[in-house]
This record gives C-alpha cells, sequence and structure tokens, in this order.
C-alpha cells in the first residue's frame, strides 16, 4: 500500500526567509503524481505544487519549488521570500492512476513570523 | 465558476443518527471524491463516484455510503453516527483522468457528533 509521511508536525519561518517542509512516501508504482496541497483556516485545500514522477526536472511554481528525489522517494517543498499569508497546514500527497485517489500525509502546520 | 460547493458547511447530530452531505462538483467536472479529515489529520479517501457508480472506496464501514446524480452532484450518507465520525467531510471534483489532473475541494462540511 502506498503511504505519505510527513514527520514534522510544526515548523516556523521568519517572513521573507526560506523553509523547506519534508515528505517521504512509499509506492511500487514507476508512474504516478505528487502534490503539496495548502490548507488555510478557510478549511479549502489549494493545490500549490504538481511533479510527475517520469520528469526529472523539479517543480517550480513562483516561490514554490520542490527537491524531488526518486530513489530516495523523497519529496520535499521549498518556499522562497515567506510571506505572513503563506502561514497555513501544508500536506503531502501521492496519486497514482491504479487507484485513482489522493494519499495525504498527516500535515505540517506552518507559522510565519512577522 | 463557482468551484466546488459542499453544503451545509457544519452540523450537529446524536449518536446513532443518520446525516446527507452534498456536493456540487467544479463545473465541468464528472468525477466527485469524498474524505475524511479529522483534528489534526490529512484526509482519508472514502470514495469516489463516476457516472454515477462508485469507482473507488477506502477503508470505510458500509455505514457510509453515496450517491451521485445524472448532473455529477454528489451525497455521502453516513449511518448509525458514532462519536468517532466527527471530522471535516471534504469534497473534491476532478475530470475523469488518470495523470492525476487536479482536484478542487470544497470548503467542506465540519460535523460533530456528540
Amino acid at each position: 500500500a502506498q503511504t505519505v509521511t510527513q514527520s514534522q508536525p510544526e515548523m516556523s519561518v521568519q517572513e521573507a526567509e526560506t523553509v523547506t517542509l519534508s515528505c517521504t512516501y512509499d509506492t511500487s508504482e514507476s508512474d504516478y503524481y505528487l502534490f503539496w496541497y495548502k490548507q488555510p483556516p478557510s478549511r479549502q485545500m489549494i493545490l500549490v505544487i504538481r511533479q510527475e514522477a517520469y520528469k526529472q526536472q523539479n517543480a517550480t511554481e513562483n516561490r514554490f519549488s520542490v527537491n524531488f528525489q526518486k530513489a530516495a522517494k523523497s519529496f520535499s517543498l521549498k518556499i522562497s521570500d515567506s510571506q505572513l499569508g503563506d502561514a497555513a497546514m501544508y500536506f503531502c500527497a501521492y496519486f497514482a492512476g491504479a487507484n485513482s485517489k489522493l494519499t495525504f500525509g498527516k500535515g505540517i502546520t506552518l507559522s510565519v513570523r512577522p | 465558476d463557482a468551484g466546488v460547493t459542499q453544503s451545509p458547511t457544519h452540523l450537529i447530530k446524536t449518536r446513532g443518527q443518520q446525516v446527507t452531505l452534498r456536493c456540487s462538483p467544479k463545473s465541468g467536472h464528472d468525477t466527485v471524491s469524498w474524505y475524511q479529515q479529522a483534528l489534526g489529520q490529512g484526509p482519508q479517501f472514502i470514495f469516489q463516484y463516476y457516472e454515477e457508480e462508485e469507482r473507488q472506496r477506502g477503508n470505510f464501514p458500509d455505514r457510509f455510503s453515496g450517491h451521485q446524480f445524472p448532473n455529477y452532484s454528489s451525497e455521502l450518507n453516513v449511518n448509525a453516527l458514532l462519536l468517532g465520525d466527527s471530522a471535516l467531510y471534504l469534497c473534491a471534483s476532478s475530470l475523469p483522468t488518470w495523470d492525476g489532473t487536479e482536484a478542487f475541494f470544497g470548503q467542506g462540511t465540519r460535523l460533530t457528533v456528540v
């Protein structure tokens, strides 16, 4: 069974600094997708960034980038120039077409200090 | 575009009662998935509907059932409520592809069982 592990329950970053959120996963599939979702207090899950496993190039979206290490099954999220609005819970998620469902980690609470 | 809408936003039920939660998918989406998110945890997959059929199911008892209507909206029904069913229930809609196409989430229904 696929599993997603986020071992850090909380992290804090100073505004304008950079922070990295860690995620590891386990799968026997060769073709899959990885996501980072943001869940603010409004509760709505918002997609931050998406990575296709067959692509070696790390995905980037403005201030957000990932470090995807397929062999190590590691998928970390880097947030640059942190902003107060980045404060939220962040979830790492896995998707493989064979089961057509998202498997989420437990999440990490990110706080941003002004 | 209204996005994914869920109703109600909050509700309180008594143990043993039954509850129905509703979801309208994003325009153009015909696949609806339901997730249960316990406090401080990541979402857990309940089931997915496509073409009015349950296509995939997670590890949830038969007390959890669903339905999809011809307009692609969906309902989640939970019978014989337990205290442990208290959670945020999230609905996500997507296209029925296998490539990890983005799933859009609603703001959820907060269910409290007393």
